[in-house]
């Protein structure tokens, strides 16, 4: 089945180190994204990716960093710059990377990221 | 300000009732898509309904219809017929033409957290 997989599920943190999250998508998917969810709150736009090699900030990308090798991956490194990580992490993918349509962003199923 | 508001943190419904989740939002893009998702306790969002802006009629999707009021600048979600696997958080997004330039970006809501009683 095609489908969006985020790796791991949950994810420790120790101080100053950097880790990364993992998402692969199957779709064929031109877009890629990255979102940031805290207890209670929406999505916020971390990172995007409209083709391989290429990515983009988004509303709160301080602190992590991503890559575009293959269409089907785009993961995600939180860093030790990011002082604040505990948050639940969504990527998503969209068919179309430009117009406005109606083709939904498909989510993976996240990964919560914990500091220990 | 925000784009999307959600003012429901909380809301409550008895089985095979209907329910309205509310979502306003503020743009100037004259082109621009309503999203509603659901998001379950285990994490991951499911798309449910979209709405366009120069759609004619009101979006509907089996048990899921958006009461979409363009002037007010409203897309709220009815819910047909509850059931207890309905119990999630509901989000509203929006996607603009312009403003979210090459992104096409999602803006989400708050969210609403729906409770379904047997």
């Amino acid at each position: 089945d095609g489908g969006i997989t985020q790796s791991p599920k949950y994810l420790f943190r120790k101080e100053g180190q950097n880790v990364t999250l993992s998402c692969e998508q199957n779709l064929n998917h031109d877009a890629m994204y990255w979102y940031r969810q805290d207890p209670g709150q929406g999505l916020r736009l971390i990172y995007y990716s409209q083709i391989v090699n290429d990515f983009q900030k988004g509303d709160i990308a301080e602190g992590y960093s991503v890559s575009r090798e293959k269409k089907e991956s785009f993961p995600l490194t939180v860093t030790s710059a990011q002082k604040n990580p505990t948050a639940f992490y969504l990527c998503a993918s969209r068919r179309a990377p430009t117009g406005l349509g109606n083709q939904p962003q498909h989510f993976g199923d996240g990964t919560r990221l914990s500091i220990l | 300000a925000q784009k999307i508001t959600q003012t429901q943190p909380g809301m409550f419904v008895q089985e095979k009732e209907a329910v309205t989740l509310d979502c306003t939002y503020d743009t100037s893009d004259p082109s621009y898509g309503l999203f509603w998702y659901k998001q379950p306790s285990s994490g991951e969002m499911i798309f449910l309904i979209y709405q366009g802006s120069y759609d004619q009629q009101n979006a509907t999707e089996g048990r899921y219809s958006l009461n979409f009021q363009k002037a007010r600048k409203s897309a709220n979600l009815v819910i047909s017929a509850s059931q207890l696997g309905d119990s999630a958080m509901y989000f509203c997004a929006m996607r603009e033409a312009i403003s979210s330039g090459s992104a096409r970006q999602l803006t989400f809501g708050s969210g609403t957290q729906l409770t379904v009683l047997p």
